[in-house]
């Protein structure tokens, strides 16, 4: 069982916007950065969010991300059948002093 | 550019010791940054082994501390991981990546491209 909670799945039609969120507690989310990735079978995980809202070189702007108090938020808008991959999200936990992901989450493009 | 690239056996007999290496091409270590390994078991999601800082600092999942070490090897602009006492549970796909920012929030920018390693006899 993951520190953060993300959804198992999520799903959207082309073009469209999606959300996924990834609740922690005061100890990891509540305190510290939070980073996204995408990962796609076969491949390395991709950063695409760091410090809870910045985007690396190279990211497009239809990703996007948030926090709120002890929950996070990444946002894809104009969904493409490339996006179809798992998303993680990750942080610090200061009380585990560890390094902790969510467990996943699938997005399918419909 | 960054690079990083696993190295190691593939296969691991039980109660033996795991070792892994990544390569770093593109970045000097003595320019900051930690290094860190995570993992991806079969069906399950990512879990962070440790980072080690270019001074030698540690930092390791307390679930795997007592069995994890994480070296840094400077003149071959490497580091490594040893897990002893492997078992099944610890069958899995090991990525080695840059860290930022690990102990207030860690971002992993730059992966390797993933190693493979099974447990049997």
């Amino acid at each position: 069982q993951s520190v953060l909670t993300q959804p198992p799945s999520v799903s959207a039609p082309p073009g469209q916007k999606v959300t996924i969120s990834c609740a922690g507690s005061s100890s990891n989310i509540g305190n510290n950065y939070v980073s996204w990735y995408q990962h796609l079978p076969g491949t390395a995980p991709k950063l695409l969010i760091y410090e809870n809202n910045k985007r690396p070189s190279g990211i497009p702007d239809r990703f996007s991300g948030s926090k709120s108090g002890t929950s996070a938020t990444l946002g894809i808008t104009g969904l493409q059948t490339g996006d179809e991959a798992d998303y993680y999200c990750g942080t610090w936990d200061t009380s585990l002093s560890a390094g902790v992901f969510g467990g996943g989450t699938k997005l399918t493009v419909l | 550019q960054v690079q990083l690239q696993e190295s190691g056996p593939g296969l691991v007999k039980p109660s033996e010791t795991l070792s892994l290496t990544c390569a770093v091409s593109g970045y000097s270590f003595s320019s900051g940054y930690y290094w860190g390994w995570i993992r991806q078991t079969p069906g399950k999601g990512l879990e962070w082994i440790g980072s080690i800082y270019h001074s030698g600092n540690t930092y390791y999942n307390p679930s795997l501390k007592r069995r994890v070490t994480i070296s840094l090897d400077t003149s071959k602009n490497q580091f490594s991981l040893k897990l002893n006492s492997v078992t099944a549970a610890d069958a899995a796909l090991y990525y080695c990546a840059r860290v930022g920012n690990l102990v207030v929030g860690p971002f992993f920018d730059h992966w390797g491209q993933g190693t493979l390693v099974t447990v049997s006899s």
